[in-house]
């Protein structure tokens, strides 16, 4: 079965620093791109940013560019999105997706991992 | 602030048919392909619709999509109570370079 499993939620304290976990699984890890969806409490999807773990070109969001980092690690068919700094703001749920064809659509999802960042 | 406009709600009864529209512009769907994710509440998103019309393999053909100029359409056709869910288009934005969301529909099944 092809599918991909996030790390668990988190609770976090403003100013810490945060890595979530995507591994994928029954298919070709390297050969599919993996993007990253934030959705706030009650809001939408937006699209953070994208990685190839075949040879870890990634593209960000503007609107995330230098808040978080994606890399990939394709020993263990594992993509990650991290913070070094969280803030309040940062409390949300984040998806990991496989990017299927050259038409942006993202055909398997992670079940999400929910970050809570609260004093 | 999404690109792509959705109205926020939409509903019908059982049977009914009901469509959700997607406006953007020609730097968006004008230029590429449209995509249809489906969002139960509490849950992950899933792919509805692909390359404006397209069906991954166990979609119900209930669900059909189009695309004209800079706007796109989602219909649901003999809805069901499960298809009460949040609907959002998609497509990728050149002048922007990012992958854009629409701002979401709420169908309710009366």
């Amino acid at each position: 079965e092809v599918q991909l499993v996030q790390s668990g939620a988190e609770v976090k304290k403003p100013g810490e620093s945060l890595k979530i976990s995507c591994k994928g699984s029954g298919y070709s890890f390297t050969s599919y791109w993996i993007g990253w969806v934030r959705q706030m409490p009650g809001k939408g999807l937006e699209w953070m940013g994208i990685i190839y773990p075949g040879d870890s070109d990634t593209r960000y969001s503007p609107s995330f560019q230098g808040q978080v980092t994606i890399s990939a690690d394709k020993s263990i068919s594992t993509a990650y999105l991290q913070w070094s700094s969280l803030k309040a703001s940062d409390t949300a749920m984040y998806y990991c997706a496989r990017r299927v064809g050259d038409q942006n659509a993202f055909d398997i999802w992670g079940q999400g991992t929910m970050v809570t960042v609260s004093s | 602030q999404s690109v792509l406009t959705q109205p926020p709600s939409a509903s019908g009864t059982p049977g009914q048919r009901v469509t959700i529209s997607c406006s953007g512009s020609s730097s968006n769907i004008g230029s590429n392909t449209v995509n249809w994710y489906q969002q139960l509440p509490g849950t992950a998103p899933k792919l509805l619709i692909y390359s404006n019309n397209q069906r991954p393999s166990g979609v119900p053909d209930r669900f059909s999509g189009s695309k004209s100029g800079t706007s796109a359409s989602l219909a649901i056709s003999g809805l069901q109570s499960e298809d009460e869910a949040d609907y959002y288009c998609a497509a990728w934005d050149d002048s922007l370079n990012v992958y854009v969301f629409g701002t979401g529909t709420k169908v309710t099944v009366l």
